[in-house]
């Protein structure tokens, strides 16, 4: 069965970092995409970042560009998310999935909370 | 940036009824369509991908319709655990974008 799984949430200050993990397992990590997707208290999902199978190509959605970085190692199935310079707005439970290009995010761990307060 | 709209935000329906929610696209996105379902406290999980091809394992009363901008779910006979939130999602470009959500609740 196909497993992802994060860690890495917890409490932080405005202003401060928290690097995310997700280890994967049961799938060929090394040859997927990758994404992580977020959800704020009580709202819907927000696509964060993606990175290729390589980690040649990295995308983000505006609002986290130049603050995050997605990166893999895929020796150790492993995804991370570096997050600096957080915002209260980045409180949110944070996924990552698996998400071939131009197909749909079709498995997601459990996620974790990350929450940005003073 | 591709703005995804689901209609209705929120809608009220009893077990056996017939549910079908909406999701229009800013600009044409082809078939690159998928629907989720989101379970409080869960994981989204996805039900149809490509617009209107059924997900391994789910249940053959979910399909999925359209093309271009304007798409559909439809759920023939509403179940109890089908009380969830319904996501569409664009698979065209980057960034990729999610509609607002569509909160399905018991009558």
């Amino acid at each position: 069965e196909v497993q992802l799984v994060e860690a890495g949430g917890g409490l932080v200050q405005p202003g401060g970092s928290l690097r995310l993990s997700c280890a994967a397992s049961e799938f060929i990590f090394s040859s997927s995409w990758m994404s992580w997707v977020r959800q704020a208290p009580g709202k819907g999902l927000e696509w964060v970042a993606n990175i290729k199978q390589d980690g040649s190509e990295k995308y983000y959605v505006d609002s986290v560009k130049g603050r995050f970085t997605i990166s893999r190692d895929n020796a150790k199935n492993s995804l991370f998310l570096q997050m600096n310079s957080l915002r209260a707005e980045d409180t949110a439970v944070y996924y990552c999935a698996r998400s071939p290009w131009g197909g749909p995010f079709d498995y997601w761990g459990q996620g974790t909370l990350v929450t940005v307060s003073s | 940036d591709i703005q995804m709209t689901q209609s209705p935000s929120s809608l009220s329906a009893s077990v056996g009824d017939r549910v079908t929610i909406s999701c229009r696209a800013s600009q044409s996105i082809s078939s690159y369509l998928n629907w989720y379902q989101q379970r409080p406290g869960k994981a989204p999980k996805v039900l149809i991908y490509a617009a209107s091809s059924l997900q391994s394992g789910v249940p053959s009363r979910f399909s999925g319709s359209g093309s271009g901008t304007d798409f559909t779910l439809t759920i023939s006979s509403l179940q109890a655990e089908d009380f969830a939130t319904y996501y569409c999602q664009q698979s065209h470009s980057t960034p990729r974008t999610f509609g607002q959500g569509t909160k399905v609740e018991i009558k």
